[in-house]
């Protein structure tokens, strides 16, 4: 039973374009949300996290919005560059990180 | 500063061997978790372990065990190694137990022959 979802496997944007990233989970017992981004050979990288008291946080082109109400997650990159070119996983904590199947973004010129 | 650092970077073993792997926190951390990642999944929580006790276990045999030293480094021990265990074995580090991101190191490939 998989817990936290990210159903599109990849994704491929234009530089300067936003990128939308999404993830559903469905334990409402999270009340952290994180994600991270993976470059092959790397360990994941963390880049923005949200708490369940919030519905938005922002960390320059980088913003994660929360809906509890339909368990849902997205992370924002505005502008997309080539450099962002990466694996995206979503984790969901209550008291372990429980990870999505993540979603491979593309940024092309 | 150095991040989380893990050793060895790859390693071959065949079934049935034991295997031990290694993991430094990032300096000031005194949390450590342990997590299996297979090809085209996210990152498998193990192990947590914080000021040197089990903090919580994943959904993995008793072939797993782990442990944290004084100086908060941290072994992953798997033993009777099957060729399912070959995975990438993550390691990370945060300040403490709590709601705080994770860290990671860059892994040990182990692979079972």
């Amino acid at each position: 039973d998989q817990q936290v979802k990210q159903n599109s496997p990849s994704l491929s944007v234009q530089e300067g374009r936003i990128s939308i990233l999404n993830c559903d989970y469905t334990n409402s017992m999270f009340d952290y949300f994180l994600w991270y981004k993976k470059y092959p050979a790397e360990g994941p990288t963390f880049l923005i996290s949200i708490s369940s008291i919030k519905d938005k946080n922002e960390d320059g082109r980088f913003t994660v919005f929360l809906n509890k109400s339909a368990k849902h997650l997205s992370l924002h990159i505005v502008p997309s560059q080539p450099g962002d070119s990466a694996v995206y996983f979503c984790a969901a904590s209550e008291d372990k990180l429980i990870f999505g199947t993540g979603t491979r973004l593309q940024v092309f010129p | 500063d150095a991040g989380v650092t893990q050793s060895p970077t790859h390693l071959i073993k065949t079934r049935g061997q034991q295997v031990t792997l290694r993991c430094s926190p990032i300096s000031g951390h005194k949390s450590v978790s342990w997590y299996q990642q297979v090809l085209g999944q996210g990152p498998q929580f193990i192990f947590q372990y914080y000021e040197k006790e089990e903090r919580g276990r994943g959904n993995f045999p008793d072939r797993f065990s782990a442990r944290q030293f004084p100086n908060y480094s941290s072994e992953l021990n798997v033993n009777a190694l099957l060729l399912g265990d070959s995975a990438l074995y993550l390691c990370a580090s945060a300040p403490d137990g709590s709601n705080q991101p994770q860290h990671f190191g860059d892994g040990t490939r182990l692979s079972i022959l």
